[in-house]
């Protein structure tokens, strides 16, 4: 059983289109991430929603929407997409406690925009 | 805002060596996580340090937390080719908000 999927794998796609990426942890954490990996590895967060509710909202174009539908889902939409935004999108669950906060990576989706 | 940084951001070594990578925050932490993302794989969860000098073994790899809670190390001792990959730190505030990773360090091993 996965602990945390997405879909699709790979995503190719023409500059100027809409996409959407989906994921869906089946761990029962309260907590889920969006995190765009460039070609250098960075590793950087987009979104963290906490049952349901947006709570981090880094410095990322609004072409980029989050929808978390409930706990256990969190979709990524995108619209006009621009060759800068071929990555690897990563989504990303935990249970967050005052000391805990481990978090539990998807396999990744890997978006090029053509 | 706070800032982790890592370095180095590459490290190639003969199959054998050792191999350390550091980690620095801009701010005290309340607590620091290791990932390993394998070649063409994603993230996983090694291990979390809270204490302030805290150290941490598992097999080859030995992680410190520093005494102030504002850096990290992960060491691993004669390295084997299945250590491959980029090894991320996450360092989270002492406000218990969200982690900050660092820009991670790519590890390569010739055998």
């Amino acid at each position: 059983d996965t602990a945390v999927s997405q879909t699709p794998k790979y995503l190719v796609t023409q500059m100027g289109n809409d996409k959407s990426i989906k994921c869906e942890q089946n761990l029962g954490h309260d907590t889920m991430y969006w995190y765009k990996q460039d070609s250098k590895k960075f590793l950087k967060i987009m979104f963290s929603y906490n049952n349901k509710e947006l709570i981090i909202n880094e410095t990322v174009p609004n072409r980029f929407s989050p929808k978390s539908p409930d706990k256990a889902h969190l979709n990524l939409h995108i619209n006009s997409l621009e060759l800068g935004d071929s990555a690897v999108y990563f989504c990303a669950s935990s249970q967050v406690s005052r000391s805990y906060n481990e978090q539990f990576f998807g396999p990744g989706t890997r978006l090029t925009v053509l | 805002g706070q800032q982790v940084m890592q370095i180095p951001q590459y490290q190639h070594v003969q199959e054998g060596e050792d191999f350390t990578t550091y980690c620095n925050s801009s701010t005290t932490l309340s607590n620091i996580q290791w990932y390993k993302q394998r070649p063409g794989g994603h993230p996983v969860f090694l291990i979390q340090l809270v204490k302030s000098g805290e150290v941490k073994k598992q097999k080859r790899l030995t992680f410190q937390f520093g005494e102030a809670k504002k850096n990290s190390s992960l060491h691993i001792t004669a390295t084997q080719t299945t250590d491959v990959g980029t090894y991320f730190c996450a360092g989270r505030g002492t406000n218990a908000g969200k982690s900050t990773f660092g820009d991670g360090t790519t590890l390569t091993v010739k055998p």
